[in-house]
């Protein structure tokens, strides 16, 4: 079956805008975890929900970043007011059961450059 | 201090080495360890996962953990230049949250 989605796989936008990133988890999957990935490191994890609701958010930076889950299955991750730091790969990944033990399945990542 | 250490690396190895690969952490609640495999624009895919201390093979991968020094290691048997990759080491436990904590990487490089 599909694996992990995220869309769009770059994007490219100026300091102070707005952005979206969505990820579709594998289908039947309850749980979704956001992570960002600067270069030369590991992922940092950001959110984690299982079903609509965050399970964790304790990852989020600032006020800046949000991400929602309306209807358990697509996420989008938010980002208002770009700064240049927040250039990085933002990763999702999902697992068919709550975080500790089950395997999480990881998207592509979309490249996000502030300019 | 970071809650995962990892040597970034980067290691480079003959074709056919044993390769070791290493991990130390703090937090003393991790009970579920990981080691991912990434390849250069992908994202990480699971290679070996332990819960609590002790051994696991799969092929040509062995995972250790030892809990009491903190310490993770995995081994790479008869090395392939498609081994080619940075190897993340990751850990989760109940720390007021289900988060995953990923070490830095490090970059494998196995030459032909």
């Amino acid at each position: 079956g599909a694996g992990v989605s995220q869309t769009p796989s770059n994007k490219v936008t100026e300091k102070g805008k707005y952005v979206e990133l969505r990820c579709d988890p594998i289908s039947g999957h309850t749980a979704l975890y956001w992570y960002r990935q600067s270069l030369g490191q590991g992922p940092e994890f950001l959110i984690y929900f299982q079903g609509t609701g965050a399970a964790d958010d304790s990852g989020l930076p600032n006020d800046r970043f949000f991400a929602v889950r309306p209807e358990g299955s697509v996420s989008t991750l938010k980002i208002q007011r770009t700064e240049r730091g927040d250039s990085a790969v933002y990763l999702c990944a999902s697992s068919f059961g709550q975080g500790e033990g089950n395997e999480q399945f990881f998207g592509p990542g979309t490249r996000l450059t502030v300019l | 201090q970071k809650e995962v250490e990892q040597d970034p690396g980067p290691l480079s190895v003959p074709e056919g080495a044993i390769v070791s690969l290493n991990c130390t952490y703090s937090n003393s609640a991790f009970q579920y360890f990981m080691w991912y495999r990434q390849y250069s624009r992908k994202g990480p895919e699971l290679l070996m996962y332990t819960y609590s201390s002790g051994n696991k093979e799969d092929g040509r991968f062995t995972a250790q953990v030892d809990k009491s020094s903190k310490y993770i290691s995995l081994f790479i048997r008869d090395s392939q230049p498609s081994d080619s990759a940075t190897y993340l080491c990751a850990m989760s436990g109940y720390t007021g949250g289900f988060k995953t904590i990923f070490g830095a990487g490090t970059r494998l490089f196995v030459k032909a």
